[in-house]
């Protein structure tokens, strides 16, 4: 166990929609990163978060939005969602922010099936 | 970016060492190398990582050429729970952590 929750564990839902993935981070970690890995794409950074503040964007798309909240939970919002949003989201968190000898730990992941 | 090369995948077979190669020829100074695996069904997991010298602990040991450009992950016996995609990433301090497809790491029985 990682020590980092996600929630929730599965979602299905239609094109169009709109969802939102929760994270929270191990106790005493102020960063937290969200990544999507789908069959063809690999793990793609999506974004980070420290303390609250945006620190670092990937390649996230418009319809997707992020915040990290004061106890440092953070939540993705997919809006929109097209089929080919469908993917296992993961969210990592660790105790700096992407400090270069820095481990990150990773929570189960939400798996979206948008149908 | 910080990026690293990895082979597709690699095969080993079970009680035996192995070894993961991956090569990093932009790495700075100041880049820590970092092995992350992910087995079926579940997030990455930290392996294990360095800066300059080989590194052990009770999961791999990490093995670093002298000029920094390459590294090799090594299983000292691996097992069938060893099955999963390995990453070797670069950290490097306010950048973005980055994850390359990785190796897909077969044990054969």
């Amino acid at each position: 166990d990682s020590g980092v929750t996600q929630t929730p564990k599965h979602l299905i839902t239609a094109t169009g929609q709109r969802v939102t993935l929760r994270c929270s981070p191990r106790s005493g970690d102020l960063s937290v990163y969200w990544y999507q890995q789908s069959l063809d794409q690999g793990l793609q950074f999506l974004i980070q978060y420290y303390n609250g503040e945006e620190r670092a964007k990937g390649n996230i798309l418009e319809r997707f939005s992020a915040q990290q909240f004061p106890d440092l939970h953070s939540e993705l919002n997919l809006s929109s969602l097209e089929l080919g949003d469908s993917a296992l989201y993961f969210c990592a968190s660790s105790v700096g922010q992407a400090i270069a000898n820095e481990k990150l730990f990773f929570g189960s992941g939400t798996q979206l099936s948008v149908l | 970016d910080a990026k690293t090369t990895q082979p597709n995948s690699m095969e080993s077979n079970e009680e035996e060492p192995v070894h993961l190669p991956c090569n990093h020829s932009t790495i700075s100074g100041t880049d820590y190398i970092h092995w992350y695996r992910q087995l079926p069904s579940q997030g990455p997991e930290y392996v294990i990582h360095g800066l300059t010298s080989n590194v052990n602990n009770r999961m791999a040991s990490l093995a670093i050429a002298e000029d920094r450009k390459s590294s090799t992950l090594i299983l000292h016996r691996a097992t069938l729970r060893d099955a999963a995609v390995y990453y070797c990433i670069l950290g490097r301090t306010g950048d973005k952590i980055i994850f390359g497809k990785g190796t897909r790491l077969h044990i054969l029985p």
